[in-house]
């Protein structure tokens, strides 16, 4: 069975760094790009980025790029979404999301929420 | 770049159909036969209903169909079930963002 597995809740300060996970499990890691999508409350879905984990190209949308970083480690079938500052409190639901092929993301993670507050 | 357009609300009583509209551009629903739509419920992972327009996903009910013409997506439901009561959000490759995909705005659909 086809799982994305996600690390958990995260509470941090403005200014503090993050790193959240993806862990693929059940199939190879590396045949599927792997989304990032964040959800906050009250509000629609937004894509974040995408990643090829085969050759690590990736692509960020306008509204995210520069704010965080996708990345992952092959060895672990593990994605990554990463900030290196943490922006004004608030609340996010974060997904990973899997493409298969054309507009089938098919295997979500369960999310992961980050709690940004002083 | 901005959100596909959907319609904020839309409600029916059960057994009713109802459609969801999804409006973009050439440069995204009317360029490809890339849109899905997922439905979410609070709380509550997104799930995939249908993709490239008019594709179910094994498991998903045929009680779900996908179209398009032109630039507008649609999403059908028919036989509408208490449990079909969620948000829903349509997807659409784009060739406006660097990125690729867009979602739309998402629809919340009530059955009365």
């Amino acid at each position: 069975e086809v799982q994305l597995v996600q690390s958990g809740t995260e509470v941090r300060k403005p200014g503090e760094s993050l790193k959240i996970s993806c862990k693929g499990i059940g199939y190879s890691f590396t045949s599927y790009w792997i989304a990032w999508v964040r959800q906050m409350p009250g509000k629609g879905l937004e894509w974040m980025g995408i990643m090829n984990p085969r050759d690590s190209d990736t692509r960020y949308s306008p509204s995210f790029q520069g704010q965080v970083t996708i990345s992952a480690d092959k060895s672990i079938s593990t994605a990554y979404l990463q900030w290196t500052s943490l922006k004004a409190p608030g609340t996010a639901m974060y997904y990973c999301v899997r493409q298969v092929s054309g507009s089938l993301f098919d295997s979500w993670g369960q999310g992961t929420l980050v709690t940004v507050s002083s | 770049q901005s959100a596909l357009t959907q319609p904020a609300s839309v409600s029916g009583s059960p057994g009713q159909s109802i459609t969801i509209s999804c409006t973009g551009t050439s440069n995204d629903v009317g360029g490809y036969n890339y849109v899905s739509w997922f439905q979410k419920h609070p709380g509550k992972v997104p799930k995939l209903m249908i993709y490239d327009v008019s594709n179910r996903p094994s498991g998903v009910s045929n009680r779900f169909s996908g179209s398009k013409s032109g630039n507008t997506a649609s999403l059908t439901i028919s036989g509408l079930q208490a449990e079909d009561e969620a948000d829903y959000y349509c997807n659409s490759y784009t060739t406006a963002s660097t990125l690729g995909w867009v979602f739309g705005g998402g629809t919340k659909l009530t059955v009365l």
